[in-house]
């Protein structure tokens, strides 16, 4: 069946260190999204892609990056982690029409030391 | 940009009873108005979505209804039961694009 997958499920890292989160469409789903979900705070958008080389910052971009170099992966990579991302980060997709469905990933539990 | 308050934070029922979830969006170009579960540490799932040419969409004991001039809707749950306990999240589409908003979420608690 396919599905969308995101690995490492929990990761703990130190401050400063680079870290890539994966994740793994099989539907082939034109549109990607990453998220982080804090309480209090709901889910936030970070970054998000239309297509093959598109990437488009979300409203807390603010020390992460991401590449699409193919449909299926959308890394997210935390360029020197800080303790204020330690959060569940969320992936998610949709097919190339106007407001359709998201599905989301199982997600992956950062902590920053 | 667009902002989507959701009430209550946190709700609690007993087994049987109705329960109400209450959002409002800021941009009327939001035309996409799903709404997710989620399970203490699973993922969010959709369990009903409407769109903006609809006022109510139902599916078994849950609703939708959507109000695009006041920019409010809400989620209703009738015959609660205790399954239905979890967080669940409104969400809008950000001017009319595949991107989405959520609002903060509401803990719903269904007591037996």
């Amino acid at each position: 069946d396919a599905e969308i997958t995101q690995s490492p499920r929990h990761k703990i890292t130190e401050t400063g260190r680079q870290v890539t989160l994966a994740c793994h469409q099989t539907w082939n789903h034109n549109n990607m999204f990453w998220y982080r979900q804090d309480l209090g705070h709901g889910l936030r958008l970070i970054h998000y892609s239309y297509g093959v080389h598109d990437t488009n910052k979300g409203e807390v971009s603010d020390g992460y990056s991401v590449s699409r170099s193919n449909t299926e992966d959308l890394p997210l990579t935390l360029e020197s982690a800080a303790s204020s991302q330690t959060s569940v980060y969320f992936c998610a997709s949709s097919e190339y029409t106007r407001t359709d469905t998201q599905y989301f990933g199982p997600g992956t539990r950062l902590t920053v030391l | 940009g667009e902002n989507v308050e959701q009430h209550p934070s946190t709700l609690s029922v007993q087994e049987g009873d109705s329960a109400v979830i209450k959002c409002t969006y800021s941009d009327s170009a939001s035309n996409y108005f799903p709404w997710y579960k989620q399970e203490l540490g699973k993922r969010p799932q959709l369990i009903i979505d409407i769109r903006s040419n609809v006022g109510e969409k139902k599916d078994q004991r849950i609703a939708v209804t959507l109000n695009k001039t006041a920019k409010h809707f809400s989620l209703h749950i009738t015959e609660t039961q205790p399954e239905d306990s979890a967080v669940y999240f409104c969400a809008t589409s950000q001017g009319g694009s595949e991107k989405l908003v959520f609002g903060k979420g509401t803990k719903l608690t269904v007591n037996p």
